[in-house]
């Protein structure tokens, strides 16, 4: 089974701060990682992955994060926040191979304020 | 682009009521997931269909049964609604036979179901 630890419930920031929102995973197999967005009163949207390769995946609007095997991480960073960034952020997984049901954080709040 | 169509979009029902809420996964996607989200709370897996056969089961109340058709379209039936069934429903769909796991799926703007 998995599990996935989202350290921060709440993050708030000044707008063009950096910001980092942690994710944490514990599996017995590997896994792919997810980082998904929820806009207030909307659906899931996808903002990056990882399936293999490079450690370092990057979104369009500027979000990366890093997968880091030995401390089984996948933290989302952003250089500079804006006001639109304010959202709940979901770090996802799903064991590679077999089921691929997402067992998901609980989710940290990210508000940016002017 | 198409992509995964919920309806409806908001539902308002009775206790002990029914209700059935439907997904259009994206075309030539073959998988649809069902996840539930409470107020607050993260997306939890219910259930999951792969070419029409159940794949995966997850905390859905025995109250709840699923099905794929045979376009693909899927449809969550909930009888016996308690307020705790309160929550947005999402439904997601992902090409796996086609692209294989990991590929990430694509999650439906969601159903938000209110039990009064």
């Amino acid at each position: 089974a998995q599990s996935v630890t989202q350290l921060d419930s709440q993050v708030p920031v000044f707008e063009e701060a950096p910001v980092e929102l942690r994710c944490n995973y514990s599996s017995s197999v590997s896994v792919y990682l997810f980082w998904y967005v929820q806009y207030p009163n909307q659906g899931l949207q996808l903002l990056l992955k990882y399936l293999s390769g490079s450690t370092l995946v990057e979104s369009i609007n500027g979000f990366e994060a890093e997968f880091n095997k030995s401390q089984t991480s996948f933290h989302l960073r952003k250089p500079s926040v804006h006001i639109s960034d304010t959202a709940e952020y979901f770090c996802a997984v799903h064991p590679q191979g077999g089921s691929e049901k997402l067992v998901f954080g609980k989710g940290t709040k990210l508000t940016v304020n002017p | 682009a198409a992509g995964v169509i919920q309806s409806p979009r908001h539902l308002i029902k009775e206790k002990r009521e029914t209700a059935t809420l439907k997904c259009y996964p994206i075309p030539r996607h073959d998988t649809v997931y069902w996840y539930q989200q409470g107020p607050g709370q993260d997306p939890q897996f219910l259930i999951s269909f792969y070419e029409k056969m159940q794949s995966d089961k997850g905390s859905i109340p025995d109250r709840f049964s699923a099905q794929q058709f045979s376009d693909y379209h899927s449809e969550l039936n909930m009888s016996s609604l308690e307020l705790g069934d309160s929550a947005l429903y999402f439904c997601a769909s992902s090409p796996r036979r086609t692209t294989g796991a990991g590929a990430g799926y694509t999650f439906g703007s969601g159903t938000r179901l209110t039990v009064v």
